[in-house]
């Protein structure tokens, strides 16, 4: 089945820019989409079909989707975006749907 | 509003079975799939099936050999997630999360978890 790649670990100032990827075979044929997760709370959905934002998502969370690699890019990080970050779409051929492994955002 | 709101901790034994209900409010329930991903201790969120409300019909992930049974009462609004002959790894968070129109759509509404722990 299809397999989404995200690094496990990243970490950056507050202020700056949090670039989070998601790699897969041609995923930039696909709608992709992100969700934030705090410990104890449910998923949020962050971005969607690659770069739409849902009502209440701040402008600061932006996403691209371009041959192999996703991204969800967070600017202005705040310490209040610490969170686990997954991408996730639609395999069509299983019709599946699959996560990435996620990718946990440290804010120094 | 849109709600979903899920049942509560479950503490069982291997071998046992478990029912985890999800009460849905705020939208037309038959309008929208519900799917099931869960998250075990330490790893991340895993996809295991939905069930389309308005007709029944189901699709599960693969590697539970029958053990996942997704169910739906329209009358009460309420999604079931059973899951069979529970072992160890079955301890995790589950969650309900609600399909946007679309099949290739994203979750746009997610329960709060239901935490289910199996130990003997």
């Amino acid at each position: 089945s299809y397999v989404l790649t995200q690094p496990p670990v990243l970490s950056v100032a507050p202020g700056q820019t949090a670039r989070m990827t998601c790699g897969g075979d041609f995923i930039g044929s696909k709608s992709v989409h992100w969700y934030q997760h705090k410990a104890g709370r449910a998923p949020v959905l962050v971005v969607y079909d690659n770069s739409d934002r849902p009502s209440g998502i701040p402008e600061r969370f932006s996403g691209s989707n371009s041959g192999n690699t996703a991204t969800l890019s967070i600017s202005r990080v705040e310490a209040g975006d610490e969170a686990d970050y997954y991408c996730q779409l639609w395999d069509t051929g299983s019709d599946y749907r699959v996560f990435g492994g996620g990718t946990k955002l440290t804010v120094l | 509003q849109v709600q979903l709101v899920q049942s509560g901790t479950e503490v069982k034994k291997p071998g046992a079975s478990v029912r985890i209900s999800c009460r849905t409010s705020g939208y037309t329930f038959t309008d929208h799939y519900i799917h099931w991903v869960r998250q075990a201790p330490g790893e991340g969120l895993k996809w295991l099936g939905w069930i389309n409300i308005s007709g029944g019909d189901t699709n599960y992930v693969g590697g539970f050999q029958g053990r996942l049974t997704m169910t739906r009462d329209t009358s009460i609004n309420t999604a079931y997630l059973d899951v069979t002959s529970l072992t160890s790894d079955d301890t995790a968070t589950y969650y309900c999360a609600r399909l946007l129109i679309a099949a290739g759509g994203p979750f746009d509404h997610w329960g709060q978890g239901t935490l289910v722990s199996v130990s003997s």
